[in-house]
């Protein structure tokens, strides 16, 4: 089946920093999306990107389609406490079909 | 508004022992999902339901049951449960179109000894 790489598995950084998270794909996909997970909860959606080149902004994240369809990324802006959590990327290969997740990213913001 | 109910919030199990995950949504929606979720893992799909009445299976669906008996409800069976079953569980839903955009539980978090 489809496997997502995504890294990095963890990253430590300071507040007000910038973060960078990316997921590479064996296959392409037709739909990348990027959730958050809050310590304790269960994944909600950040950003979904539907178009190969497509860049969308949410607030301090930005995330990209990659043009082969086979990546995407995911920056946040300025990070602050609330920011911490396990960024996970999902790909959809056609509409309706089911998700692949990546592995997550663990991120921790020190204040 | 409730969205995903699961339960219970967490449990501990005897090997061997059946258990029912519970799963509930208030939405609506045609699609549910398990997923589990374990360190370096990610989440990975146990079973699936398109709609009520049908079911499927995931990536990892070996030692695990669902039923679709309805809409609303989608529990999650682990008919003798072992230790390599410990982890946490979540159950997610999506609308019909599926763009992709999955509503998750808390989540169930099951240690088997």
């Amino acid at each position: 089946g489809q496997q997502l790489n995504q890294s990095p598995q963890s990253m430590f950084i300071q507040e007000g920093e910038d973060v960078s998270m990316n997921c590479t794909s064996s296959s392409i996909f037709n739909t990348w999306l990027w959730y958050k997970q809050d310590p304790g909860e269960g994944p909600v959606l950040l950003i979904a990107l539907y178009k190969a080149g497509e860049l969308t902004s949410n607030g301090r994240l930005t995330a990209q389609f990659g043009i082969t369809r086979k990546d995407s990324f995911l920056n946040i802006s300025a990070s602050i406490p609330s920011d911490v959590g396990i960024y996970f990327c999902a790909g959809q290969e056609t509409s309706g079909s089911r998700l692949t997740f990546g592995e997550g990213t663990q991120l921790t913001v020190n204040p | 508004i409730a969205g995903i109910t699961q339960a219970p919030t967490s449990q501990i199990l005897a090997a061997g022992r059946r258990m029912t995950l519970r799963c509930t949504q208030d939405m609506r929606h045609n699609a549910m999902y398990w997923y589990r979720q374990d360190l370096g893992l990610g989440l990975r799909l146990i079973h699936y339901s398109n709609t009520a009445g049908t079911t499927g299976k995931g990536e990892v669906p070996d030692g695990y049951s669902v039923s679709r008996a309805n809409t609303d409800d989608f529990p999650l069976t682990l008919a003798s449960a072992v230790p390599s079953q410990t982890s946490v569980y979540f159950c997610a839903s999506s609308d019909y179109h599926n763009t992709g955009e999955l509503f998750f539980g808390e989540g169930s978090r099951l240690t088997v000894l």
